[in-house]
């Protein structure tokens, strides 16, 4: 078990569905991350979150969308989603807003788009 | 442009042997660097830190570090067969930026 917690752990849904992926950590981390990993590749940045501010956004579809209402969660908004949507959605956490600090991870989200 | 290469394996050794893994990176500017383990369909996984030149240990794990040369390794002794997995180097990029390698498949053999 991992002290992120992501839910929920498998989501199907189709191209019209608005849904919502959740991340929450109780570790007193200040940044927290969402990652995407395709089959077979390296984790991908999308977002960062650093003292609850949006600092870094990957040039990501506006069909995502990222919130971070308190210092212990973080969401992840999807609407009209795409297939090539279809991956693992990892958030993690780190102490500082530093690169120099380890990010631990979540078990992601598995999200497949019908 | 950002990179971090790794072979892509599979890397195969025999139960008790010694596992070497390889990462170099592109920006001299990097200055810390990580190893994550990935089983498969799992989430990665921590298993070492590492910021200055050198050898760091931690348990059955060594990871080396070589600014100069621009790599960083990972060695896993007396492996075992729940080694068998993916491990990710991982590269800071800029203040708050994690760049990944595409990761090398570990095959531990009973």
């Amino acid at each position: 078990d991992t002290e992120v917690t992501q839910t929920p752990k498998h989501l199907v849904m189709g191209m019209t569905n608005k849904k919502s992926l959740k991340c929450e950590q109780h570790m007193g981390h200040r940044a927290m991350y969402w990652y995407k990993q395709k089959a077979k590749k390296p984790p991908e940045l999308m977002f960062v979150y650093s003292y609850e501010k949006l600092s870094i956004n990957e040039s990501v579809p506006s069909r995502f969308s990222p919130e971070c209402p308190n210092s212990s969660l973080l969401n992840l908004h999807l609407h009209a989603l795409q297939p090539e949507d279809s991956a693992l959605y990892l958030c993690a956490s780190s102490q500082g807003q530093g690169a120099g600090q380890p990010q631990h991870f979540g078990d992601g989200t598995r999200l497949s788009i019908l | 442009q950002k990179e971090v290469e790794q072979n892509s394996g599979p890397l195969s050794v025999p139960e008790g042997a010694i596992a070497s893994l390889n990462c170099t990176y592109s920006d001299r500017g990097s200055q810390s660097f990580f190893w994550y383990r990935q089983y498969s369909g799992k989430s990665p996984e921590l298993i070492m830190s590492i910021y200055s030149n050198g050898d760091k240990e931690d348990g059955r794990f060594t990871a080396q570090l070589n600014k100069a040369s621009q790599y960083v390794s990972l060695l896993i002794r007396d492996s075992q067969p729940s080694d068998s997995a993916t491990y990710l180097c991982a590269v800071n990029w800029g203040f708050q930026k994690l760049v990944f390698g595409t990761g090398t498949r570990l095959l531990v053999s009973p």
